[in-house]
């Protein structure tokens, strides 16, 4: 069970669009829609920012949204802003009642 | 609002056992749903470390399974995390949060603030 890949940073503009990728294999993101989004702040606790792969917690901003394909998930943020600058982590059901983390992405607002 | 508190002891001996327990609020364990532990080593990344039912069933990371208990004590409200045989690869800040089961909550909705463990003699 190997964790999953991100890139590790991103960046772009306030008001542009952004994607991270997290890539896995065909036993854990390419099995199942089970792919959640942590948005973690410097010193902070991770916030669950999307669930089963498209969902959005109440609360959190439309301007996140969350697709996959194949082993591949990914996590858009449009209309960047200067709070979205965080880390995020993608995480995966890996079978057998297993859990496994991507590396993390670390986003930079310009 | 549900809420979950880490406590334990922040240093621990190498070669000793990690003891960690999770609080919870706002929310009987005995209600449902999966409990668990992730840890942040410093400056790393996030690493699932187990979970365990409310009626007590753990699963474990393959890597940490040799090493690693979790219990809850629905009497208490709360979860338990034991770690032996610690090195200093396993100093991390250590997170309790609700949810990772398969069929429900298939995600971590709660959080506990974090617990810092450092490994040293």
């Amino acid at each position: 069970q190997s964790a999953l890949t991100q890139p590790a940073s991103v960046s772009g503009s306030p008001g542009q669009s952004i994607t991270i990728s997290c890539t896995g294999t065909s036993s854990d993101v390419g099995s199942y829609n089970l792919v959640s989004w942590y948005q973690q702040h410097p010193g902070k606790a991770p916030k669950l920012m999307i669930y089963e792969g498209s969902k959005r917690p109440s609360g959190v901003s439309n301007r996140l949204s969350g697709s996959k394909s194949g082993n591949t998930a990914s996590l858009t943020i449009s209309g960047l802003q200067a709070e979205d600058e965080a880390d995020y982590y993608c995480c995966s059901y890996a079978g057998s009642s297993t859990w496994v983390f991507g590396g993390g992405t670390k986003l930079t607002v310009l | 609002q549900v809420q979950l508190h880490e406590s334990g002891p922040g240093l621990v001996k190498p070669s000793e056992t990690l003891s960690l327990t999770c609080a919870v609020s706002g929310y009987f364990i005995s209600s449902g749903y999966y409990w668990g532990w992730i840890r942040q080593p410093p400056g790393k990344g996030l690493e699932w470390i187990g979970n365990i039912y409310h009626s007590g069933s753990p699963y474990y990371s393959p890597s940490l399974k040799s090493r690693v208990t979790i219990s809850v004590d629905t009497s208490k409200n709360q979860f338990s995390l034991k770690l032996s045989s610690v090195t200093a690869a396993d100093a991390a800040v250590y997170y309790c949060a609700r949810g990772g089961g398969r069929w429900e909550l298939p995600y971590f909705d709660y959080w506990g603030q974090g617990t810092l463990v450092t490994v040293s003699s």
